[in-house]
C-alpha cells in the first residue's frame, strides 16, 4: 500500500513565525501535492511538484512557498504565519500515467495548524 | 478552468437505505476522470471511485457506484445499504487532462447515517 506521512497530526505556532510542514511517500511517486482544506470551501490546491526541484503554483499559492530536494519529500514553508493560514493541511502524492489509468492521489492524514 | 458542484452541505440517511450524493461538474476538455473521497472525522481522505470520460459503464466499486450522465455533466455516487461507518464527509473530484495530475474538489457533503 501508498503510504503518505506528514510530520504532525497537530501543530501551534504564532503569527510571524517560519512554519515547516513536512510530508514522506514510500511509492516513488513522481507528482506531490499540497492542499488546504477550510469549511465549506472544501480542498483547495496550493503548490505541486512532479519532479525533484520541480514546482507549479496552485490555486491559492500566496503566502506560501515549497521545497522538493528529493523525490520522496515535499514541504510546505509558510514564511510568515499568519492567522488566517489557520487550517487543515493535506499532502498528497501519484503516479504518472499517460495513458489515462484510473489512478487517484494518495493523501496523508493531514495537519491541523493554528497560528495564535 | 474545471469546476465541481457539490449542493449538499449535509444529508440524514437511515442506516440500510440507499444514499445517492449529488456531484455535477465544468469542463472544456473532452478526456478527464472523476473522482470520489470519502473522510472520516479523523481527517484521512480515501479514495472511493473513479469514471473516466470515455467509460461506457457506470464504475462500480463494492457498495459504491456512480451514475455518470455525460451530457449532464453528473456523477453522482450511489451507496448501497449504508452503514454507520459512511458517516463521513464526501468529496467530488475533477482530474485536469494536462499530465500533471492535478485534481480540482468540490466543497464536499457530510453524510449522517442514523440508526
Amino acid at each position: 500500500d501508498v503510504k503518505v506521512t506528514q510530520s504532525s497530526r497537530y501543530l501551534v505556532k504564532r503569527t510571524g513565525e517560519k512554519v515547516f510542514l513536512e510530508c514522506v511517500q514510500d511509492m516513488d511517486h513522481e507528482n506531490m501535492f499540497w492542499y488546504r482544506q477550510d469549511p465549506g470551501l472544501g480542498l483547495r490546491l496550493i503548490y505541486f511538484s512532479y519532479d525533484v526541484k520541480m514546482k507549479e503554483k496552485g490555486d491559492i499559492p500566496e503566502g506560501y512557498s515549497v521545497s522538493r530536494e528529493k523525490k520522496e519529500r515535499f514541504s510546505l514553508i509558510l514564511e510568515s504565519a499568519s492567522t488566517n493560514q489557520t487550517s487543515m493541511y493535506l499532502c498528497a502524492s501519484s503516479q504518472i500515467y499517460w495513458d489515462r489509468t484510473n489512478q487517484p492521489q494518495h493523501f496523508g492524514d493531514g495537519t491541523r495548524l493554528s497560528i495564535l | 478552468a474545471q469546476k465541481i458542484t457539490q449542493t449538499q452541505p449535509g444529508m440524514f440517511v437511515q442506516e440500510k437505505e440507499a444514499v445517492t450524493l449529488d456531484c455535477t461538474y465544468d469542463t472544456s476538455d473532452q478526456s478527464y476522470g472523476l473522482f470520489w473521497y470519502k473522510q472520516p472525522s479523523s481527517g484521512e481522505m480515501i479514495f472511493l471511485i473513479y469514471q473516466g470520460s470515455y467509460d461506457e459503464q457506470n464504475a462500480t466499486e463494492g457498495r459504491y457506484s456512480l451514475n455518470f450522465q455525460k451530457a449532464r455533466k453528473s456523477a453522482n455516487l450511489v451507496i448501497s445499504a449504508s452503514q454507520l461507518g459512511d458517516s463521513a464527509m464526501y468529496f467530488c473530484a475533477i482530474r485536469s487532462p494536462d499530465g500533471n495530475e492535478k485534481l480540482t474538489f468540490g466543497t464536499g457533503t457530510r453524510l449522517t447515517i442514523i440508526p
